[in-house]
């Protein structure tokens, strides 16, 4: 089974310009989530959604940001106007969410590298 | 809220050492507990995971942790360090309300570890 594919691996870009990150979850998983990871602040929610719905997106550093899961099997984490502080890893996390009294493990995917420069 | 504290940023250990990482936690309710290891330029990958029972868990590649809950700690172990072990591991916490099912991770600073020969 292909587990969380992220993409771009890695992306440069100039400050202002427009970034768009992209995640699929595993196949089944009904939970995704957005974590970023820097040096400063280490590992940090962005964002998750539950059934293709937001639950909880008070990570989302700014209205810069913003995050959509338009199906099961797509979501989207985009930036406008990129900065250099936005620099960091960006990853995507999916789980199988059962019941309010189950909790299950999240498998991560291998980041997103973005430079702004 | 809830927090994860690694107390130490960095070991180092010669190869065939023992190893103990620790990981002290914050969290009202019984907690779901998490150890990733993360290599350069990876992604996070599960080592173990505590939800319930015995408090001594064991997890992939040799590691187990111990959940000790009067001292609000669950530190892992490993008997004898292998030179690819050496990575940075993350101690996380699933955080949220105790009956929401899976809810956001809430990660340690992390705690690199050098191995060497």
């Amino acid at each position: 089974d292909a587990g969380v594919i992220q993409s771009p691996r890695h992306e440069v870009t100039e400050m202002g310009q427009e970034v768009t990150l992209r995640c699929k979850p595993i196949s089944g998983h009904n939970s995704l989530f957005w974590y970023r990871q820097t040096m400063m602040r280490g590992l940090e929610l962005l964002i998750y959604f539950n059934n293709n719905v937001p639950i909880d997106d008070s990570g989302m550093p700014e209205d810069r940001f913003s995050a959509k899961m338009p199906n099961a099997s797509f979501s989207t984490l985009k930036i406008q106007p990129s900065e250099p502080r936005d620099s960091a890893v960006y990853f995507c996390a999916s789980s199988l969410r059962v019941s309010s009294n189950s909790y299950n493990e999240q498998f991560f995917g291998p980041g997103t590298r973005l430079t702004v420069l | 809220a809830q927090s994860v504290t690694q107390p130490d940023i960095h070991i180092t250990v010669s190869e065939g050492a023992s190893l103990e990482l620790r990981c002290n936690y914050s969290y009202g309710a019984t907690p779901y507990l998490f150890w990733y290891v993360q290599s350069p330029g990876q992604g996070l990958q599960l080592l173990l995971k505590y939800f319930s029972g015995d408090t001594l868990v064991q997890g992939i590649k040799g590691f187990e942790a111990e959940f000790k809950r009067s001292q609000s700690s669950f530190n892992l172990r490993k008997p004898s360090v292998h030179w690819s072990d050496a990575a940075e591991y993350f101690c996380a916490v699933g955080a949220g309300l105790w009956n929401s099912g899976n809810t956001p991770l809430v990660f340690g600073k992390g705690t690199r570890l050098s191995v060497i020969a």
